[in-house]
């Protein structure tokens, strides 16, 4: 398998530009998760799925923020408007049932928002 | 609530060196999974070990090895022989199950490992 696939690995864009961070998980697995990674906050979750239904998006920073699963091979986090604090490295990951918390990651979206 | 505390920021040390990662957890949860995670200079994220709460066995892989005490809600992470290739930040992560489905994993801060020629 190609592992957890992630489009696109880097984005520079200026304030106020909508973008779109997408995610392949590897196929078969029931979870997918979005993660982003900071120097100030260390890795935190934005939002999860299990089985293309939204389970927790409490970490999903403001209505800017918004993602996807309509299928069981695709996701989209949109973030509209974007604004220079929402720069960092936007991490999927998958993992199957039966192997809780093992988590696949993809190799991430670096962002910069200008 | 869950969390992850790595007291370590930065540890530094000279490759054969023996080097011990801390990692301590709080949580209420009965069953609980504890994982370690390594992210070299290149970024991505790798699983290195997997514990549930009920099996407080210590692992031995190769130079690594893993300590899990629930007494002192520890689980810390053992690289022995250190070398340059062990270099990177090094994650410990909590995942609690609940209703008979898995959330996400909640990390601690991370301690970035140094290991010198």
């Amino acid at each position: 398998d190609a592992g957890v696939i992630q489009s696109p690995r880097h984005e520079v864009t200026e304030m106020g530009q909508e973008v779109t961070l997408r995610c392949k998980p590897i196929s078969g697995h029931d979870y997918l998760f979005w993660y982003r990674q900071t120097m100030m906050r260390g890795l935190e979750l934005l939002i999860y799925f299990n089985n293309n239904v939204p389970i927790d998006d409490s970490g999903m920073p403001e209505d800017r923020f918004s993602a996807k699963m309509p299928n069981a091979s695709f996701s989209t986090l949109k973030i509209q408007p974007s604004e220079p604090r929402d720069s960092a490295v936007y991490f999927c990951a998958s993992t199957p049932e039966g192997l809780i918390g093992t988590q696949y990651f993809g190799p991430g979206t670096r962002l910069l928002v200008l | 609530a869950q969390k992850v505390t790595q007291a370590q920021t930065e540890i530094s040390v000279v490759e054969k060196e023996d080097v011990t990662l801390d990692c301590v957890y709080e949580t209420r949860d009965t069953t609980y999974y504890l994982f370690w995670y390594k992210q070299p200079p290149s970024g991505e994220l790798v699983f290195l070990i997997r514990r549930n709460s009920f099996d407080e066995q210590n692992e031995i892989s190769g130079r690594y090895s893993w300590n899990f005490q629930k007494s002192t809600s520890s689980f810390n992470f053992t690289i022995t022989a250190s070398q340059v290739v062990d270099s990177a930040v090094y994650f410990c992560a909590l995942v609690r199950i609940y209703g008979g489905s898995q959330g996400n994993l909640i990390f601690g801060k991370g301690t970035k490992l140094s290991v010198k020629p």
